[in-house]
């Protein structure tokens, strides 16, 4: 069983579209995320849900909306892609028990195209 | 804000061979986490170890080990007995111990282990 899924694994569109990623967590985690990795592989926190509460909102563009149906889900939605927004965007989750955390479990990603 | 930096962007060794990848990190919490992840060609995100700021002992996985110098904010990671498989990028997180569950990941490091 995959603990955290994304799909679609590869996306390829043309610039102006609006696409979803979608991803589902089967561990019971009560936090998700989406990290977007660059070309030059640097990964970067883009939002953070708990218990489908925005947590964490870095400096994203608004084309970049998150919806969190439950605590199980975490998807985002773009519009009106650009140039730059190609990159590889990874699903997230983590549990913290008894002030201990061990670490994120991710999907194994998206790779956005945008032609 | 926290900050991590990996300062060798790039690494080989000849398989069997013991490898150190270094990390340096910035911050001014006293309690944190800090990680290291492995990404193999596949993409797929995977968590080698882990250690707590509050451990003075240094974490151990099997093959994989970790230097921590908590006054020196220095983290680390030592792979014994290299083999082919652990040919990937490897990435250093920080993540503080209250707050929000925000990794902050240094540029990674690209180690090949060349037969």
């Amino acid at each position: 069983d995959t603990a955290v899924s994304q799909t679609p694994k590869y996306l390829v569109t043309q610039m102006g579209n609006d696409k979803s990623i979608k991803c589902e967590q089967n561990l019971g985690h009560d936090t998700m995320y989406w990290y977007k990795q660059d070309s030059k592989k640097f990964l970067k926190i883009m939002f953070s849900y708990n218990n489908k509460e925005l947590i964490i909102n870095e400096t994203v563009p608004n084309r970049f909306s998150p919806k969190s149906p439950d605590k199980a889900h975490l998807n985002l939605h773009i519009n009106s892609l650009e140039l730059g927004d190609s990159a590889v965007y990874f699903c997230a989750s983590s549990q913290r028990q008894d002030r201990n955390l061990y670490g994120y479990t991710f999907g194994s990603g998206t790779r956005l195209t945008v032609v | 804000a926290q900050t991590v930096t990996q300062s060798q962007p790039e690494m080989s060794v000849q398989e069997a061979e013991t490898v150190t990848l270094s990390c340096t990190y910035d911050t001014s919490e006293n309690n944190y986490y800090l990680f290291w992840y492995k990404q193999p060609p596949s993409r797929q995100m995977i968590l080698v170890i882990r250690q707590e700021a509050y451990k003075q002992q240094n974490a151990t996985e099997n093959r994989f080990s970790v230097n921590f110098q908590k006054a020196a904010k220095s983290f680390s990671l030592k792979i014994s007995d290299s083999q082919l498989g652990d040919t990937a990028m490897y990435f250093c997180a920080f993540m503080k111990q209250v707050g929000a569950q925000k990794l902050v990941f240094g540029q990674g490091t690209r180690l090949t282990i060349n037969p």
